[in-house]
């Protein structure tokens, strides 16, 4: 079963409001989850690390700013989009990493869809 | 449940073909991805499937069958490059992506 879940699946909202999106680790506590969006066809852009307790850390050309990430606990991570405007659409997917003795995996979520009007 | 099954590794040799199946049982579907990546990097798109039947881009090609449940990714003439991860991940009637849990590709001289 799913080990990553998102809140909510998609969203629709006006240009100027914020957007609250969750993601939760459900069976492991991650200090560390991913955040990604992604637009048709095309591969997952990483925008940010967030680790707990302290701040997230953003790919380059990412605004801190716009892309709030809060990573209050060890199965939560929230990522607002403040202040969304029409090319903030995209789908936004989140991760949580796990170690492995010889591998590491990551779990994706099941995507978040954002549309701005 | 929902589920994608996709084997957990692989290995092939440099210049030779490999082919890797992803079977899926989602509620809807609305076309299958597969991904690349690699250790430490975010997954690269390779090929989206919605309509059956094989699509080539490339050395990469990406098969699908609906009604089977069942997709594969080939891999011809294979690099040293190619060594990562693959995903497969479908997108339920809902919009949302299921994801396998990858198959890590080794490929040897």
């Amino acid at each position: 079963g799913a080990v990553v879940s998102q809140h909510p699946s998609w969203v629709i909202c006006k240009s100027g409001t914020s957007v609250k999106i969750e993601c939760r680790s459900l069976d492991f506590q991650a200090t560390t989850m991913f955040w990604y969006r992604q637009f048709p066809k095309q591969s997952l852009m990483l925008m940010a690390t967030s680790n707990e307790g302290s701040k997230a850390t953003y790919e380059q050309g990412v605004e801190k700013d716009k892309f709030l990430i809060n990573h209050a606990s060890l199965t939560l991570s929230t990522l607002t989009v403040t202040s969304a405007h029409p090319e903030d659409s995209s789908f936004y997917i989140c991760s949580r990493h796990e170690a492995g003795k010889e591998t590491d995996t990551q779990y994706f979520g099941p995507g978040t869809r954002l549309t701005v009007l | 449940g929902q589920n994608i099954d996709q084997p957990t590794e692989m290995t092939a040799t440099e210049g030779a073909i490999v082919q890797i199946n992803c079977t899926y049982q989602t509620s809807g579907f609305n076309g299958l991805f597969w991904y690349q990546q690699h250790a430490g990097e975010a997954p690269t798109f390779l090929s989206y499937n919605v309509l059956d039947g094989l699509e080539e881009k490339g050395r990469f090609s990406s098969f699908l069958s609906r009604s089977k449940g069942y997709s594969y990714l080939l891999l011809k003439e294979l690099q040293m490059k190619d060594s990562a991860s693959y995903l497969c991940a479908v997108m339920d009637s809902n919009y949302q992506l299921i994801w396998g849990a990858g198959t890590k590709l080794i490929i040897k001289p």
